[in-house]
């Protein structure tokens, strides 16, 4: 079935960048997105990408998509404390749910 | 605020007794999903409603579970004679058709203890 993997933990100094990783294999996924969930907080939807983009922008956010290799990734520009935050990838494939990998905890060091 | 809203916060039962709870999506929109996280794990979908017609139910979701949508507009899930493997946040979301699986809005989730 469809699968969604992601790193566990990715800790970063607060100003550098950070780049979030994430594979899944449904070779028909048409959107994939990026949601944040901070502690004892509901899911944020933070951006999301067409499978037919390369990239995606949005102020401090930037979003990669290699359909080739099934590869997702998320860059945090100028990382703050309040981007920590578990981020999780999820992948709409052809279905009508969503497939989620497991979360990145991103710890930011003052 | 119009966000999606999920009452009980927290539940506490005991094990065999049954629980139910309920979700407000955002008023406008026609789509509501209900999931179940448990620690260290991303959402699992159990099932949509598009309106008040249950479109898709995941195999977790077994006979145990309920959920409706009556009037199209809030959701409750029922849990009967629940089991401490029932321990878990269930959240709910919901989306406009007009976008699909696009921004669906989470609410704040109900959590779960079994004891």
């Amino acid at each position: 079935g469809e699968d969604v993997e992601q790193s566990l933990f990715l800790s970063v100094r607060e100003g550098d960048s950070s780049v979030i990783n994430c594979t899944y294999t449904d070779s028909s996924s048409t959107y994939l997105y990026w949601y944040k969930q901070e502690p004892g907080a509901g899911l944020q939807l933070l951006t999301y990408i067409f499978s037919n983009m390369d990239m995606k922008q949005d102020q401090r956010l930037t979003v990669l998509l290699n359909k080739k290799d099934k590869h997702l990734s998320l860059r945090i520009a100028d990382t703050q404390t309040g981007d920590s935050a578990i981020y999780f990838c999820a992948d709409a494939g052809n279905n009508r749910k969503l497939i989620w990998g497991l979360g990145t905890s991103l710890a930011v060091n003052p | 605020d119009t966000g999606v809203s999920q009452n009980p916060r927290h539940k506490i039962t005991k094990r065999g007794q049954n629980v139910t709870f309920r979700c407000d999506p955002i008023s406008e929109h026609n789509r509501l999903y209900w999931y179940r996280q448990t620690l260290g794990q991303g959402p699992e979908f159990l099932t949509y409603f598009q309106n008040e017609a249950q479109l898709e139910k995941s195999r977790l979701l077994s006979d145990r579970f309920s959920a409706e949508r009556p009037k199209g507009s809030f959701s409750t899930l029922e849990i009967q004679r629940t089991e401490q493997g029932d321990s878990a946040m269930y959240l709910c979301a919901s989306s406009a058709s007009t976008r699909g699986m696009l921004e669906q809005y989470f609410g704040p989730g109900t959590r779960l203890t079994v004891t």
